[in-house]
C-alpha cells in the first residue's frame, strides 16, 4: 500500500543550528514533492516544490533534496530561528493524479 | 492577487444536525478546489476535489458530500453529523502541478 512517512518524533534544536526533516515514501511515483509549513490552528502554507528530475532546490535558508532511488526527500532549515517553530508537512503529487497526498508532518521546535 | 475565504472559523454542532461549510476563491478562474480534513496531530486527508462546476470527485466514502454550484465556490455538507466528523476542515485551490493554497480552516466539534 502507499505510505508517506515523516519523522515520527518531534524535532527540538537549538537556535542557529540546521534542522533536517525527512519524508520517505513507498509505492508512489511522484511527479512532484512539496513542503508546507503549518502553524497551530492555521492552514498549511506552501514553501517549496521539487520535481522528480530535480535533485535539489533552495530558497533563502531552506533547501530540499529529492532522491527518487531512495524514495526520500530531505528538508533543511539552516541558521534556524525560534520563528521557524511549526509543523512541516510533505506532500506527493502522483503522476497525472491531479491531487496531493500529505504525510502526518513533523513538529519542529527551535529553542533560543 | 488570489485569496481564499473559508467560514466559519469554529463550529460546534450536535450529533445528527446538518452541516454546511463554504469556501470561495477570488482572483482566479476555473481553479481546482479541494476539501481536506485534518485530525489532531495528523496529516491532511483528502475528502473531495473538483476540477470544474458540478464536477466532484470523492476520495473517501463517508457521511459528507460536496458541491460546486459556481466556479469559485465549494461547499461541504452533511445531512446528519456524526461524532467522528469532528476535525479541522481545510479548503484549498490550486494543485498539481501548482502548489495548494489553503484557507484558514474550520474547527468542527460534534457533541
Amino acid at each position: 500500500s502507499q505510505k508517506i512517512e515523516q519523522n515520527s518524533e518531534a524535532l527540538n534544536i537549538q537556535e542557529g543550528k540546521t534542522a533536517t526533516l525527512t519524508c520517505n515514501y513507498t509505492n508512489y511515483s511522484p511527479a512532484y514533492l512539496q513542503w508546507y509549513r503549518q502553524d497551530p490552528g492555521r492552514g498549511p502554507v506552501f514553501l517549496l516544490l521539487i520535481r522528480e528530475n530535480e535533485k535539489e532546490k533552495r530558497k533563502e535558508r531552506l533547501k530540499v533534496t529529492f532522491d527518487t532511488t531512495l524514495k526520500q526527500s530531505l528538508f533543511h532549515i539552516t541558521a534556524s530561528q525560534p520563528a521557524d517553530s511549526a509543523t512541516y508537512l510533505c506532500a506527493l503529487d502522483d503522476t497525472n493524479a491531479g491531487k496531493s497526498t500529505f504525510g502526518d508532518g513533523t513538529t519542529l521546535t527551535v529553542k533560543p | 492577487s488570489q485569496t481564499i475565504h473559508q467560514w466559519p472559523a469554529t463550529l460546534v454542532q450536535p450529533v445528527g444536525s446538518p452541516l454546511s461549510l463554504e469556501c470561495t476563491v477570488e482572483g482566479t478562474s476555473n481553479p481546482n478546489l479541494y476539501w481536506y480534513r485534518q485530525a489532531a496531530g495528523r496529516g491532511l486527508q483528502l475528502l473531495f476535489y473538483s476540477v470544474g462546476i458540478g464536477q466532484i470527485s470523492s476520495e473517501v466514502p463517508q457521511n459528507l458530500s460536496a458541491s460546486r454550484p459556481q466556479d469559485r465556490q465549494f461547499i461541504l455538507s452533511s445531512k446528519k453529523l456524526l461524532l467522528s466528523d469532528s476535525g479541522f476542515y481545510l479548503c484549498a485551490w490550486g494543485g498539481s502541478p501548482t502548489p495548494l493554497h489553503f484557507g484558514n480552516g474550520t474547527r468542527l466539534t460534534v457533541t
